[in-house]
């Protein structure tokens, strides 16, 4: 069946750097995408959303980029900081559920 | 409203033991979701609530899984004759109804099953 992945198991930046996290996603009838960052310990935390209708969409220090042509979804961090080092997850919102991919853990170096 | 609250954090059953499971979901949210989620892996998606209403079952709820959501409030899983590969962090998590923002996690039951 279709579903959400991740080009890269693992990422290590410097503090100060931007981050990129990728996602690819299958269901090209996917309307609705999610970035969660977790912490050991914790649940998913929502960072951002958007729908498919947007090819971007910024918060606060984080940025989610959306191709639908190459059914493509990544999240950039700026100046990314040691209290971003978790894992970070991209989930495809269907009608009823939410699918999530395998994860990319981000680790900070100081 | 403190988001959503699962209890209990941890939980050490033997096998063939039965489990249950609580979640209390943010008040307002008429959606309730049960995940699993096992180490390096992204959460699974397990069932879901509408209100009181259960609305779809994924495969891996075995019959040994039960889920409940008796007044569209707290929700509890329940699962019988406990194995190993049970062993895992179940999440809950909650939302409105379109989702919007997302859905708001607990922190998770943490089961090992020995």
């Amino acid at each position: 069946g279709e579903s959400v992945g991740l080009h890269l198991p693992t990422l290590s930046v410097q503090e100060g750097d931007n981050s990129i996290i990728n996602c690819a996603y299958s269901n090209s009838a996917s309307d609705y995408f999610i970035w969660y960052k977790q912490e050991s310990g914790k649940g998913p935390q929502f960072i951002i959303d958007i729908r498919s209708n947007m090819d971007k969409r910024q918060g606060q220090r984080v940025t989610v980029l959306l191709n639908k042509t190459v059914k493509h979804l990544s999240l950039q961090i700026a100046a990314t900081q040691p209290g971003d080092s978790a894992v970070y997850f991209c989930a495809e919102n269907n009608a009823d559920d939410m699918r999530f991919g395998a994860g990319t853990r981000l680790t900070v170096k100081p | 409203d403190t988001g959503v609250s699962q209890d209990p954090r941890h939980k050490i059953t033997k096998r063939g033991q039965n489990v249950t499971f609580r979640c209390d979901p943010i008040s307002e949210h008429n959606r309730l979701y049960w995940y699993r989620q096992t180490l390096g892996q992204g959460p699974e998606f397990l069932t879901y609530f509408q209100n009181e209403a259960q609305l779809e079952k994924s495969r891996l709820l075995s019959d040994r899984f039960s889920a409940e959501r008796p007044k569209g409030s707290f929700s509890t899983l329940e699962i019988q004759r406990t194995e190993q590969g049970d062993s895992a962090m179940y999440l809950c998590a909650s939302s409105l109804d379109p989702v919007a923002g997302g859905y708001t996690f607990g922190s998770g039951t943490r089961l090992t099953v020995v």
